[in-house]
């Protein structure tokens, strides 16, 4: 079936390098993508978006590519921080029997080392 | 801002119980949602509603029920909770179905209410 996953679980960083989190989806008429951050006991944060009529856009520190030709999604984090850790995940924007909703992939922990 | 409020924050339930989940949100959004979170997993859409009077099944229903009377509120039944329901629910709300706001956010969620059945 189709679904939004992500190729790696977990990724390890050193403080102040850069972290690349991929996401590969499957539905190709999702026209929203979402990247969330979720730290420990805690509700998914919003970080990042982008229209499917966009290839790039970039916010404080982070930066989303959008690939549609091969369907894949990546969040770029500059100069990792220490609160930075956390799970990650990318959603998109899905539409059904006239209504949009949004479906979740698996999510990558990201852990920053000193 | 309250935003979206959700009760109770922890629940132990026996096998075939049944219980609600709370939810409200003051942003006056018409789409409301609930997902669960499972250990080390992602979010699951469990129901939606695009307004008040209307719901949508999700990706995993079944076990659970919803309604909703008011924009408001959008409370998740459990009828016969089951040890396979133990885990984090979250409610969120949003203006569009995922479509960003002025402010870049887009769903917002409550702080999560995490359930066990035993």
């Amino acid at each position: 079936g189709e679904s939004v996953g992500l190729h790696l679980p977990t990724l390890s960083v050193q403080e102040g390098d850069n972290s690349i989190i991929n996401c590969a989806y499957s539905n190709s008429a999702s026209d929203y993508f979402i990247w969330y951050k979720q730290e420990s006991g805690k509700g998914p944060q919003f970080i990042i978006d982008i229209r499917s009529n966009m290839d790039k856009r970039q916010g404080q520190r982070v930066t989303v590519l959008l690939n549609k030709t091969v369907k894949h999604l990546s969040l770029q984090i500059a100069a990792t921080q220490p609160g930075d850790s956390a799970v990650y995940f990318c959603a998109e924007n899905r539409s059904s029997g006239g209504y949009n909703k949004l479906i979740f992939g698996a999510g990558t922990r990201l852990a920053v080392h000193p | 801002n309250a935003g979206v409020t959700q009760t109770p924050k922890f629940r132990i339930l026996k096998i075939g119980q049944s219980m609600t989940l709370q939810c409200t949100q003051d942003m006056n959004h018409n789409y409301m949602y609930w997902y669960r979170q499972d250990p080390g997993m992602g979010l699951k859409l469990i129901y939606y509603s695009v307004g008040a009077g209307i719901t949508d099944k999700g990706e995993v229903p079944n076990g659970y029920n919803v309604s909703r009377s008011t924009t408001e509120d959008f409370p998740l039944r459990l009828e016969l909770a089951a040890p396979s329901q133990t885990s984090v629910y979250f409610c969120a709300s949003s203006y569009l179905p995922g479509a960003p706001d002025d402010s870049g956010n887009t769903i917002y969620f409550g702080e999560g209410s995490w359930l066990t059945v035993v």
